[in-house]
């Protein structure tokens, strides 16, 4: 089982529609990271969260330590939202960075 | 522009060679991290780097090293390369680590081994 888990893999939905997407994380952490990387390949740091909620424009991102979850919720989608959206934690045993596998989101027009 | 630069942007070279990769962190930011994606493993961490020291190691193999520079440029230097060694090497800064401070990504240098 992978230490850091995403769902889904895959999400594909009409523009407007509200997404989630989801992390699970079986290790103690420091901090947990939300990127987004367009296809182009750049990879862009959208929230860093220890605790609490963050909210940036349409994105808000939460995080539960007890539950050892966090999801990153987009309001009011659009096409340009389309990219993989990936969790990172920072591992507080060994200052490690462990990736989840990605969520490949596809809105539609 | 996340204010860190890689180059190269694009490399292709053939089995058996040596590789240096390089990064210049944004300005203020002490740490560099160096990350390897490839298409079946994805995004994997390799090394961090502290004002010159490391302080944390990831997945990187003994044919691969790092460095800091004093000028806190890091390179990642890659030998006897394999066919999967073939990928896209990010890296990364922040200002102390992943634990406490947002990453800024560099654009990448993409890597072919022929």
């Amino acid at each position: 089982k992978n230490e850091v888990e995403q769902s889904p893999q895959n999400l594909t939905a009409q523009e407007g529609e509200f997404i989630t997407i989801n992390c699970s994380y079986s290790v103690g952490i420091s901090a947990l990271h939300w990127l987004q990387q367009h296809p182009g390949g750049g990879i862009v740091s959208l929230f860093m969260l220890s605790s609490g909620k963050k909210k940036h424009g349409r994105l808000i991102a939460t995080i539960n330590i007890q539950e050892k979850h966090s999801s990153l919720h987009i309001t009011a989608s659009h096409p340009r939202d389309s990219a993989v959206y990936i969790c990172a934690v920072g591992v507080n045993r060994d200052d490690k960075i462990i990736f989840g596998k990605g969520t490949r989101l596809h809105i539609l027009p | 522009d996340s204010g860190v630069t890689q180059t190269p942007k694009h490399l292709i070279t053939a089995t058996g060679q040596r590789v240096t990769l390089r990064c210049s962190p944004r300005s203020g930011d002490l740490s560099v991290y160096w990350y390897q994606q490839s298409l079946d493993q994805g995004l994997q961490f390799l090394i961090q780097y502290y004002n010159g020291e490391e302080r944390a190691k990831g997945n990187i193999l003994e044919r691969f090293s790092a460095q800091q520079f004093p000028d806190l440029h890091s390179e990642l230097n890659l030998s006897s390369l394999e066919l999967g060694d073939s990928a896209l090497y990010f890296c990364a800064s922040s200002v102390v680590s992943a634990g406490t401070d947002t990453q800024y990504f560099g654009p990448g240098t993409r890597l072919t081994v022929l």
